[in-house]
């Protein structure tokens, strides 16, 4: 059975400071990636979302970067942490059928202090 | 962009009795309609979805429903356990890239 795993569960960051949460699934080839962000008290936004390894799209601006070395991980990155991206950040995976559901990852909590 | 919206935050019922969560979407694109739980400090997982051919899907205690006209859809679940306390999210999509979700429901069933 396909799983996804995800880390850390939580994050505290400093305003300015580098950041690293990765994200790999197993059980599963090519699947389509995703990073979601929720906010407090909004619904899931999509942030990135991949095809294939080297291959991101991005659906909003934002100082924040994602990264696909291999088939089965994805990456988000920053350079400089922003209060702003204080939240909670959830990978996500799916087949390539259309009607295939997202799979989500238990999430990172993400404090920017 | 609130293209979908779950106007009740919160929602309690008693065990046994139904559980009715609402949504409703803008965008008449959306072809694609899915229902996600989420506990505290896990990820969301799915739970059901209905194509915008069908108007019900049923999946044991969980039915989803869909009215086309007026853009909106429920999921009931019949009848509600203390187990299904949650943040229930919806979800419309046109393709997977383009899912959005609803701001979700928190559900508390009481014994």
């Amino acid at each position: 059975s396909q799983t996804i795993h995800q880390w850390p569960a939580t994050l505290v960051q400093p305003v300015g400071s580098p950041l690293s949460l990765e994200c790999t699934v197993e059980g599963t080839s090519n699947p389509n990636l995703y990073w979601y962000r929720q906010a407090a008290g909004r619904g899931l936004q999509l942030l990135f979302y991949s095809v294939g390894i080297g291959q991101i799209s991005s659906e909003v601006p934002q100082n924040l970067s994602a990264s696909r070395p291999q088939d089965r991980q994805f990456i988000l990155s920053s350079k400089k942490l922003l209060l702003s991206d204080s939240g909670f950040y959830l990978c996500a995976w799916s087949g390539l059928r259309r009607d295939s559901p997202l799979h989500f990852g238990n999430g990172t909590r993400l404090t920017v202090t | 962009d609130q293209q979908v919206k779950q106007n009740s935050p919160s929602l309690s019922v008693q065990e046994g009795r139904i559980s009715i969560l609402n949504c409703d979407y803008t965008n008449s694109m959306f072809d694609y309609f899915l229902w996600y739980k989420k506990y505290p400090a896990e990820g969301p997982t799915f739970l059901i979805s209905i194509s915008s051919i069908k108007d019900k899907n049923e999946d044991g205690r969980f039915t989803v429903f869909l009215n086309k006209s007026a853009k909106h859809l429920s999921l009931h679940i019949v009848p509600s356990q203390p187990g299904d306390s949650a943040v229930y999210f919806c979800a419309a999509s046109v393709s997977r890239r383009y899912m959005r979700f609803g701001a979700g429901t928190r559900l508390t069933v009481k014994p």
